[in-house]
């Protein structure tokens, strides 16, 4: 099936600083790639999205690039902000029917002031 | 619109008790999702449903069940839960057109003693 590997799993930067976290996938079908913000007791939510036709994708502080050749995508958040702190979760489709995701394992990322 | 509820909320069961957790979705998603939520594993899907009466297995389905006798829910059981089955657990649903966003529940949180 298809695996989607996230790193760092922490991350920590000062506050104004940008973030960056990496996935990978291994399925070369996959077409969407999803990342949510998960808060602390809260359900996920989407925060921006990518589809395979595109390389990159923005949206005010958060953008998203795609590399179909090597197979990873990237999430950037520039200019952090306190309320960022998070987890957040790569995803990516995988062949067979229903849409399916297989998410990353998430990375804690902490914006200090 | 309420958008995805789940109920109930938290649930304590012991080894071997039985339990069914509820989904509802108020806008005619014709696909939903049942996901558990594990420290440090992301969300892995147990169940899928792409129409009403129709189920199908996800990553980890073992030890659960699902149906989807109506549209707007989706049901999880567990027939003879296990400590292994302490878990987050999230129901999601998506519009079976171009919106790809999968819009998830507030979460239910079970323990199994």
């Amino acid at each position: 099936g298809e695996n989607v590997e996230q790193h760092p799993s922490t991350l920590s930067v000062q506050e104004g600083d940008s973030a960056v976290i990496k996935c990978t996938y291994s399925d070369s079908a996959s077409n969407y790639f999803p990342w949510y913000k998960q808060e602390l007791g809260k359900r996920p939510q989407l925060i921006i999205d990518i589809r395979s036709n595109v390389g990159e994708k923005k949206d005010q502080r958060i953008a998203v690039t795609l590399n179909k050749t090597a197979k990873h995508f990237s999430l950037h958040i520039t200019e952090t902000q306190p309320e960022d702190s998070a987890v957040y979760f790569c995803a990516a489709t995988f062949t067979g029917g229903g849409n399916k995701l297989t998410f990353g394992t998430g990375t804690q990322l902490k914006v200090e002031l | 619109n309420a958008g995805v509820t789940q109920t109930p909320k938290f649930r304590v069961l012991k080894t071997g008790q039985s339990m069914t957790l509820l989904c509802a979705q108020d806008m005619n998603h014709e696909y939903m999702y049942w996901y558990r939520q594990d420290p440090g594993m992301g969300l892995r899907l147990i169940h899928y449903s792409v129409g009403e009466g129709t189920t199908a297995k996800g990553e980890v389905p073992d030890g659960y069940n699902v149906s989807r006798l109506k549209k707007q829910n989706f049901l999880l059981g567990l027939e003879s839960a296990a400590p292994s089955q302490t878990s987050v657990y999230f129901c999601a649903s998506r519009y079976i057109g171009g919106v790809r966003e999968q819009f998830f529940g507030p979460g239910t949180r079970l323990t199994v003693l």
